[in-house]
């Protein structure tokens, strides 16, 4: 199974300042096709998760653009421009390559 | 919109069964995209346990951590699908969701509510 590992796993920051979220895979997600099969999900308080990012920097319809991805192969990061209080939560990196489908720990973002 | 609407007990008894069923609005279960069991515990994160999927004919994909245990049916006549675990442990005490896979993006673009399943005598 290929594993993710997120860093850091808490994410203290202050509303304004931006936010990164390092995601590592075990193993290479750059497909044959030029796709990098990495998703970003973000879990808010008491909710289900929803897609932020698929293919490692398409941003899913609706999310704002202060949320980027990027990476490729082993190494994706996830970066909010500017903190929100809305953005409070749990973000997991998710590769989408081969069953079986595997999640990162999460980060959590919590505001200062 | 497609919409997914869980339900099911939220206890289960040692070395019982733990069913659940996932009722899908807004599309098909026989559509060409993927229906999905995913699991979240303190101890063990999210977890994919396995989908069903119709292409051409039915198919099913398990992790195997649950491999023996699980069976994931659709219902067509319901438009909906189910997952069943069997001879659950306290180990299966987990929030379960089901979620819609599309093939061509590769994620999951809808999740259902979620449902607390304790296993507990």
């Amino acid at each position: 199974d290929i594993v993710m590992t997120q860093s850091p796993l808490s994410l203290p920051v202050t509303p304004g300042e931006p936010a990164s979220i390092s995601c590592r895979s075990s193993q290479s997600l750059l497909d044959s096709d030029g796709n990098n099969y990495l998703d970003w999900y973000l879990q808010k308080p008491g909710q289900s998760p929803y897609l932020l990012i698929h293919l490692g920097s398409n941003r899913a319809s609706g999310v704002p653009d202060r949320f980027s991805g990027s990476g490729s192969g082993t190494d994706f990061t996830l970066k909010i421009s500017r903190v929100e209080a809305e953005d409070v939560g749990v973000y997991y990196c998710v590769q989408v390559l081969l069953i079986p489908i595997t999640f990162g720990q999460g980060t959590r973002l919590e505001i200062k | 919109q497609v919409q997914l609407q869980q339900s099911g007990p939220g206890l289960v008894r040692p070395s019982q069964t733990l069913s659940l069923t996932c009722a899908i609005s807004g599309d098909r279960v026989s559509s060409n995209v993927a229906w999905n069991w995913i699991r979240q515990s303190p101890s063990r994160g999210l977890e994919w346990l396995g989908r069903t999927y119709f292409m051409s004919k039915w198919h099913n994909e398990y992790a195997e951590s649950v491999k023996s245990r699980i069976t994931i049916n659709p219902d067509t006549s319901k438009n909906q699908f189910s997952l069943q675990l069997n001879s659950v442990t306290p180990e299966d005490t987990a929030v379960y969701y089901c979620a819609r896979w599309q093939h061509v993006r590769h994620t999951f673009d809808s999740w259902g509510q979620g449902i607390l399943v304790t296993v507990s005598s």
